[in-house]
């Protein structure tokens, strides 16, 4: 089975901090994407990667920046950590052009 | 720019009763199909997908959806539903881009009551 971990399941930061969020695939998938998700707006994407050291901006990527320094890698980055920047956040990778597979979810809280 | 609808936020449903979950699309090219669903505080799980050949496409779990190209619609069903299915259910498209992102819509909850 595919597997998908993040690093956390909970994590509360204070305004201003710098958030770490990793995620690691053991399939060898080529795409990995972060995602956000809030009540009543479903997912949307920050970033995604289809390639060690390759980005992309999604919809949504103020605030975010991302690391792929390795395949089976994908680091979200918060350089200044905001109150609106709470939510839960998805991690999950594919194969090109097929189903991605998520990991659990972060619910960062920034207070 | 490409879209994707659950025309309902919440269904509610009593148990062994039929479901349909609703998913319209806006494309003008082929597009890959699929249906996830997120138990409380966990990640996505993928319930089925429409890649391409039979328009109805069964997954797991008892549900199954059927594409409508003509209506540009990707509905999920099940004709007899349990307390577990309570979940929320989300609609993604794939716009056959080289990247695999997907669009999703804005996910529908599914309330099961006895």
């Amino acid at each position: 089975d595919v597997k998908v971990t993040q690093s956390s399941r909970y994590l509360v930061k204070r305004t201003g901090e710098k958030v770490f969020l990793e995620c690691v695939q053991d399939m060898d998938h080529e795409n990995m994407f972060w995602y956000r998700q809030d009540p009543g707006l479903g997912l949307r994407l920050i970033y995604f990667s289809y390639d060690v050291k390759m980005k992309e901006k999604g919809d949504i990527p103020e605030g975010y920046s991302v690391s792929r320094e390795k395949k089976e890698r994908f680091s979200l980055i918060l350089e200044s950590a905001s109150t609106n920047q709470t939510s839960m956040y998805l991690c999950a990778s594919s194969r090109p052009r097929v189903e991605q597979y998520f990991g659990p979810g972060t619910r960062l809280t920034v207070t | 720019a490409q879209s994707v609808t659950q025309l309902d936020s919440q269904v509610p449903v009593f148990e062994e009763a039929p479901v349909e979950l609703r998913c319209n699309y806006s494309s003008s090219v082929s597009v890959y199909l699929f249906w996830y669903v997120q138990y409380p505080n966990q990640g996505l799980q993928l319930l089925l997908k429409y890649l391409s050949g039979s328009t109805l496409v069964k997954g797991i779990n008892g549900f199954e959806a059927e594409f409508n190209k003509s209506q540009t619609s990707f509905h999920l069903r099940k004709p007899s539903v349990h307390i577990s299915d309570t979940a929320e259910y989300f609609c993604a498209v794939n716009m056959n881009s080289g990247y695999s992102t997907l669009t999703f819509g804005k996910g529908t909850m599914l309330l099961v009551s006895p």
